[in-house]
């Protein structure tokens, strides 16, 4: 099993329409995870930190699920402006190196 | 708070020739810097993992001899891109990592092409 697996998609949705990712680790010992936003041709942004069970900010709700080892990103009514690569990043190995996963791309269309 | 400069932004060189890049942390001290390299329409791809004072341990299939990583102090770490040929062309980020729970916090990225 890979360290942190998400869904590449690409997860194409309406204006409005609300969406969620889940992206799974391996490492039943991390603590910290984060989503982060990644738009064409530019760095990853920090979009959520999760330290225990969830964490929101405003249309964004990151939630966690020790017991089955995976993360969630909702995105509650999508924003043209929310097309972007969701990576989700989750403390790995033995060092507890931030490893990304592979990104799920988002499409909001009109 | 927790910015990184990475410079430059974009470079374009002939073949043959070396570029460096710079990551700066300007307001944190970072335990480890990772770089990493992104083609058109692919992942991120982690391709070496810096930390102060040592030799940067390089993912599988990354040439160390090629790709030459200074990480001089816990602000500053520099890849080398030696010989740059065309299919060197690609998105280079960097991150610097404080430890433990924090995040990691990238550069803007250098755009490289080599013609």
């Amino acid at each position: 099993r890979k360290e942190v697996e998400q869904d590449p998609g690409p997860f194409n949705v309406p204006e409005g329409a609300t969406v969620a990712f889940n992206c799974t680790y391996s490492n039943s010992a991390s603590q910290s995870f984060f989503w982060y936003r990644q738009d064409c041709r530019k760095e990853p942004k920090l979009l959520m930190s999760v330290y225990s069970s969830g964490n929101e900010d405003g249309r964004f709700t990151a939630q966690l699920n020790r017991a089955s080892q995976y993360i969630s990103l909702l995105i509650r009514d999508s924003k043209l402006s929310d097309s972007a690569t969701y990576l989700c990043v989750v403390p790995s190995g033995g060092s507890y190196i931030p490893t990304f996963g592979r990104g799920t791309s988002l499409i909001v269309h009109p | 708070g927790a910015v990184v400069s990475q410079h430059p932004s974009w470079v374009i060189c002939k073949s043959g020739t070396s570029v460096k890049i710079e990551c700066r942390s300007l307001d944190f001290q970072a335990t480890t810097m990772f770089w990493y390299r992104q083609f058109p329409k692919q992942s991120l791809m982690l391709m070496a993992t810096s930390n102060e004072g040592s030799k940067a341990t390089y993912e599988q299939g990354v040439e160390k001899d090629k790709f030459l990583i200074n990480h001089a102090s816990l602000t500053l770490s520099t890849l080398t891109v030696t010989s740059a040929h065309p299919e060197d062309s690609s998105f280079y980020i960097c991150s610097a990592w404080i430890g433990g729970s924090s995040p990691l916090h990238f550069g803007n990225g250098t755009r490289l092409t080599v013609t």
